[in-house]
């Protein structure tokens, strides 16, 4: 089974600043992946970024890049040059060989002008 | 390609009526997902199919709910009676096992539920 702690419940950043959403994994797959969403106020979640165990690079989707450091079982969130529109939920989810996916409690990020 | 689709977006109902959630999956996948999502409780996964077997409901609360797809274009979430603490949005998820895919989940627009 895997778990997901995202500890940042609340998180703020300046209009295009950069801002790191931790989340952190626990898992006996020896393959799996990670993956993040956003939430934003309509509810829809909208898929991001995903990164695989075996990926030798860091995942990057235009201004979202993924912090992957498999030693410390963490998988962050880069956000660079935010925008008001990235003010949402963002949960982080990992899924491994039963392809049943486990997500985070999430984190709030709000953008201030 | 369309995405997945539920019905209906929102549900007001009375304390003690039947509630009956719809979707339709992408097609091709072969994972159906039905989470709900709360302020306290986050997201959790009530229930998932994979090839329109269920297979593992531990995460339906009570006997109150009930789901089922009965074939792998739809699935439906049922509550009977429903209770003011249902009151939650709806997910379901859809996602693909094989070939070279990530598994990725993909989410409905969600059934928002208010039992009154």
């Amino acid at each position: 089974a895997q778990k997901i702690t995202q500890t940042q419940p609340g998180m703020f950043v300046q209009e295009k600043e950069a801002v790191t959403l931790d989340c952190t994994y626990d898992t006996s797959d020896p393959s799996y992946g990670l993956f993040w969403y956003k939430q934003p106020s309509s509810g829809e979640m909208i898929f991001l970024i995903y990164q695989g165990s075996y990926d030798q690079q860091n995942a990057t989707e235009g201004r979202y890049s993924l912090n992957f450091q498999k030693a410390r079982k963490s998988a962050n969130l880069v956000i660079s040059a935010s925008q008001l529109g990235d003010s949402a939920m963002y949960f982080c989810a990992g899924l491994g060989g039963s392809y049943i996916p486990t997500f985070g409690r999430g984190t709030s990020l709000i953008v201030h002008p | 390609d369309a995405g997945v689709i539920q019905s209906p977006r929102h549900e007001v109902t009375e304390m003690g009526q039947e509630v009956t959630l719809r979707c339709k999956p992408i097609s091709g996948h072969d994972y159906l997902f039905w989470y709900r999502q709360t302020m306290m409780r986050g997201l959790e996964l009530l229930i998932y199919f994979n090839n329109n077997v269920p297979i593992d409901d531990s995460g339906m609360p009570e006997d109150r709910f009930s789901a089922k797809m009965p074939n792998a274009s739809f699935s439906t979430l049922k509550i009977q009676p429903s209770e003011p603490r249902d009151s939650a949005v709806y997910f379901c998820a859809s996602s693909f096992s094989g070939g070279a895919g990530t598994g990725e989940l993909f989410f409905g627009e969600g059934s928002r539920l208010t039992v009154l």
